[in-house]
């Protein structure tokens, strides 16, 4: 069964504290690993695309990176307004639904 | 900037009554899809919709649930039956093209209580 792991479940970081959240996938015939954020109450919103290892996208303080069998989302020097959760999906060529993983709850204090 | 929507926010029923919660995808998009999200899980794929019939569904999505496009631009899902187990957020998605393999717009969500 193709499984998507986001690791941690929750991280608290100070104003201006980078870091990364992980996301591990086990599809073979990967169409495409994607981001997502959400807010509480909200519906996902699309962040990032990344179809190849190596590949690299960016926006803002964001940037996610793909590995043959993970990948991160780097955030550097958080704002507040960054605190939401952070989902990771992964799409494979056998089907056309997204699988979720749990996400990462990320805060981030002033 | 384009969006899916979705109605209602939030609907309050009683176990065993039909719910329709309703959608108008992204204009010029094909794909369709239901999603659903139990308080503090993941979010599940239900089922996706192209060329005016499902093209895959979930196991969650058994004969209690169906999907209509009955105009060009209304998507719905309807749940016969209602469990308490039903108890989520559904939300809507949609994407482009056969061309664009890639992401899902996702509307805000229809909250259901089951009581």
């Amino acid at each position: 069964e193709d499984q998507v792991t986001q690791s941690p479940e929750a991280l608290r970081l100070q104003e201006g504290e980078s870091s990364s959240l992980n996301c591990s996938y086990t599809v073979s015939g990967l169409r495409g690993l994607f981001w997502y954020r959400q807010d509480p109450g909200k519906g996902p919103e699309f962040l990032f695309t990344l179809y190849s290892a190596g590949e690299e996208k960016e926006k803002e303080r964001l940037k996610a990176t793909l590995t043959k069998k993970e990948s991160f989302l780097h955030i550097t020097a958080p704002k507040p307004e960054d605190s939401a959760t952070y989902l990771c999906a992964q799409g494979d060529t056998g089907r056309r639904a997204l699988t979720f993983g749990s996400g990462t709850r990320l805060q981030v204090q002033p | 900037e384009p969006e899916v929507t979705q109605t209602p926010s939030h609907q309050v029923t009683q176990m065993g009554q039909e719910v329709i919660l309703r959608c108008v995808p992204i204009s010029n998009h094909l794909y369709f899809y239901w999603y659903r999200q139990i308080l503090g899980q993941k979010v599940e794929f239900l089922v996706s919709f192209y060329n005016n019939e499902i093209s895959e569904k979930s196991e969650i999505f058994d004969d209690q649930f169906s999907v209509e496009r009955p105009d060009g631009s209304n998507f719905t899902l309807k749940i016969r039956s209602t469990k308490l187990e039903d108890s989520a957020m559904y939300f809507c998605a949609s994407r482009g093209g056969v061309a664009n393999t890639g992401e899902l717009f996702f509307g805000e969500g229809s909250r259901l209580t089951v009581l």
